[in-house]
């Protein structure tokens, strides 16, 4: 099982619509989770750290599930601007004897229509 | 924009060769992680610095090694380039080993090893 697994996509999605995207991870130690956008042929930016409170960012809403080790986006209202890879990212919990780095999935590619 | 900055932007080697990339991390930081990212994946972590010395390894073979200099800027170096190694090199700068950190990725350096 991968460590980190995304439904690669594309999602191709009228501007204005909801989307929503999933990941799971299989560390179940796993300390902290993130969301980042990556443009084409660009490095990955930060969009939002994931709590198990929930939180949201503007229109973006992220969600974390510890007990099914499950992750999730949503993006509300859709502009064309938000077309991008989005990767699911956990680090896993500092052991100690070094740092592990953090795991990405493959990404999600988000293609937002006119 | 991250303030991580990598060089050269682009590189074209031969297999066999040895390369060197550069980065120079947020200011602040004190800790550099190195990744690579394929066409079509997501990064996989090589190796964190934190205070000049390997602060952790992912599954990179040791002819990937690295440095980290006083000011915290780093170096990846690959010896016996193969050609799998081309790829995208992003380096990541943070403050601190806990886990959890958010990193910041600088603008990467294409690798093309013919």
């Amino acid at each position: 099982r991968k460590e980190v697994e995304q439904d690669p996509g594309p999602f191709n999605v009228p501007e204005g619509a909801t989307v929503a995207f999933n990941c799971t991870y299989s560390n179940s130690a796993s300390q902290s989770f993130f969301w980042y956008r990556q443009d084409c042929r660009k490095e990955p930016k930060l969009l939002m750290s994931v709590y198990s409170s929930g939180n949201e960012d503007g229109r973006f809403t992220a969600q974390l599930n510890r007990a099914s080790q499950y992750i999730s986006l949503l993006i509300r209202d859709s502009k064309l601007s938000d077309s991008a890879t989005y990767l699911c990212v956990v680090n896993p919990r500092y052991s100690g004897g070094g740092a592990d780095g953090l795991t990405f999935g493959k990404g999600t590619h988000l293609i937002i229509q006119p | 924009e991250t303030g991580v900055t990598q060089s050269p932007t682009h590189l074209i080697k031969t297999r066999g060769q040895q390369v060197t990339l550069r980065c120079s991390s947020q200011s602040g930081h004190n800790t550099v992680s190195w990744y690579q990212q394929a066409l079509g994946q997501g990064p996989q972590f090589i190796f964190q610095y934190y205070r000049e010395e390997e602060n952790g390894r992912g599954n990179f073979p040791p002819r990937f090694s690295g440095l980290q200099f006083p000011n915290y800027s780093s170096e990846l170096n690959v010896n016996a380039l193969e050609l799998d190694d081309s790829a995208l090199y992003l380096c990541a700068s943070s403050l601190g080993t806990r886990g959890g950190e958010t990193q910041y990725f600088g603008p990467g350096t294409r690798l093309l090893v013919l």
